[in-house]
């Protein structure tokens, strides 16, 4: 079946701009993740969405990052007024509970580069 | 917190040989563990997993065994190709409120012909 997308695949943007990066996770999974991914940090959590649940956001690095799950399907996570920090790989993953863990699939990542 | 520590990069061996990347982690219950890999231009896949103490996750001809005397989930592959060159990163999910995977730097493996 389908895995997850995500898009755009490549995001170039100005500094102080804002930019939405969105998700498409695998149909029936509860749970989504973002991550980044960048060269100094490696790969860092940022947000759980769980079904109806209030979000788990304590890996955003600043208040200018957020994101939404519509629908408990399509996930948007929005930075605003981007830092050229910012720039990094971010990773979307989406699971199902299976034998006892939760199994994460991510997608192939949006680029985003802030000159 | 949560940590994984893994061999840094980059490692490059001759096709055949034998391949081990280490990795040892600290966590707050039974963690289960994980290696992704990610090939050039493409995204992360899981690669094998293990939940439980002395669990031997395999998979392509990798395997890796969780060691919890020891902390750790070493990789290994008797004999690599050069399709086997991609990022290796080692990870944990302890559970807890979000089941959120801490990743190890990763591992640049080349495998030359």
């Amino acid at each position: 079946g389908a895995g997850v997308s995500q898009s755009p695949s490549n995001k170039v943007t100005e500094k102080g701009k804002d930019v939405e990066l969105r998700c498409d996770p695998i149909s029936g999974h509860t749970a989504l993740y973002w991550y980044r991914q960048s060269l100094g940090q490696g790969l860092e959590f940022l947000i759980y969405f769980q079904g109806n649940s209030a979000p788990d956001k304590s890996g955003l690095p600043s208040d200018r990052f957020s994101a939404e799950r519509t629908g408990g399907s399509v996930s948007t996570l929005t930075i605003q007024r981007t830092q050229q920090e910012d720039s990094a790989v971010y990773l979307c993953a989406s699971s199902l509970r299976k034998q006892g863990i939760y199994e994460q699939y991510f997608g192939p990542g949006t680029r985003l580069t802030v000159t | 917190g949560d940590s994984v520590t893994q061999m840094e990069g980059p490692v490059t061996l001759s096709e055949e040989a034998f391949l081990t990347i280490n990795c040892t982690y600290t966590a707050t219950g039974y963690p289960s563990l994980f290696w992704y890999v990610q090939y050039p231009g493409e995204g992360l896949q899981l690669l094998l997993k293990a939940t439980k103490a002395d669990d031997k996750g395999s998979n392509k001809g990798f395997e890796a065994t969780y060691r919890k005397e020891t902390t750790s989930f070493h990789l290994e592959k008797g004999s690599v190709q050069v399709s086997d060159s991609a990022v290796y990163f080692c990870a944990l999910n302890s559970g807890g409120s979000n089941y959120k995977l801490t990743f190890g730097k990763g591992t640049l493996l080349t495998v030359n012909p």
